[in-house]
């Protein structure tokens, strides 16, 4: 198994209150990705980072943030929690080599309810 | 844009029977798709992918997929399903040279007994 944390594995929280997710990758692959899933829709991109400080949006970014300082970690900030958060959320790496996508690697998952 | 349609949020088989979960997918370039599995209160395991080689790929615990670019389908099949499938199934694609993935909303497989 690719070697891939996420803490805290469960969370509850009060709504409006700032929350942060951590990934923690031992494989050092470039590509780090947040979803969230929730049932009916799959894996939905939340925000992805294709190397140390360079990250992008996906497509359900509105109210997440993220950062990676280091090519381990890749952390997920949510600003001010809503009950619409409330989900379940992976962390994803992948190897990205230049020519074509490599598949991805997936966290086991964090439960964050917002109440 | 990329999108990935799977047809049949359940599916429910008998033990011993042939397991078919659909996958479409719309795309303006040669895609590269995966099939993932997903136990419960487990992150998703790669089955299989289909990069651009051949057009049918076999995976783990006897999967395998059928790219049929005419069709835009990667349709996932098993001869005989076992107790032991019974999981969500996701399939999902990306573009070559390119490293954001695109999910569908995933089939759960029920195996009777």
């Amino acid at each position: 198994d690719a070697g891939i944390t996420q803490s805290p594995r469960h969370k509850v929280t009060e709504t409006g209150t700032p929350v942060t997710l951590r990934c923690h990758q031992t494989e050092n692959h470039r590509y780090m990705y947040w979803y969230r899933q929730d049932p009916g829709h799959g894996l939905r991109l939340i925000h992805y980072s294709y190397g140390v400080k360079d990250t992008d949006k996906g497509e359900v970014s509105d109210g997440y943030s993220v950062s990676r300082s280091k090519t381990e970690d890749f952390l997920l900030t949510l600003e001010s929690a809503t009950s619409s958060q409330t989900s379940v959320y992976f962390c994803a790496i992948s190897e990205g080599r230049g020519q074509g996508a490599t598949e991805q690697y997936f966290g086991p998952g964090t439960r964050l309810t917002v109440t | 844009a990329q999108s990935v349609t799977q047809l049949g949020s359940h599916v429910s088989v008998s033990e011993g029977a042939l397991v078919l979960l659909r996958c479409n997918y719309s795309s303006s370039v040669p895609p590269y798709l995966f099939w993932y599995v997903q136990y419960p209160n487990q992150g998703l395991q790669l089955l299989l992918k289909y990069t651009s080689a051949a057009t049918l790929v076999k995976g783990i615990n006897g999967f395998e997929a059928e790219f049929k670019k005419s069709e835009t389908s990667f349709h996932l099949t098993k001869p005989s399903a076992h107790m032991s499938d019974a999981a969500e199934y996701f399939c999902a694609v990306s573009l070559y040279n390119f490293n954001k993935f695109y999910f569908g909303s995933g089939t759960k497989l029920n195996v009777k007994p």
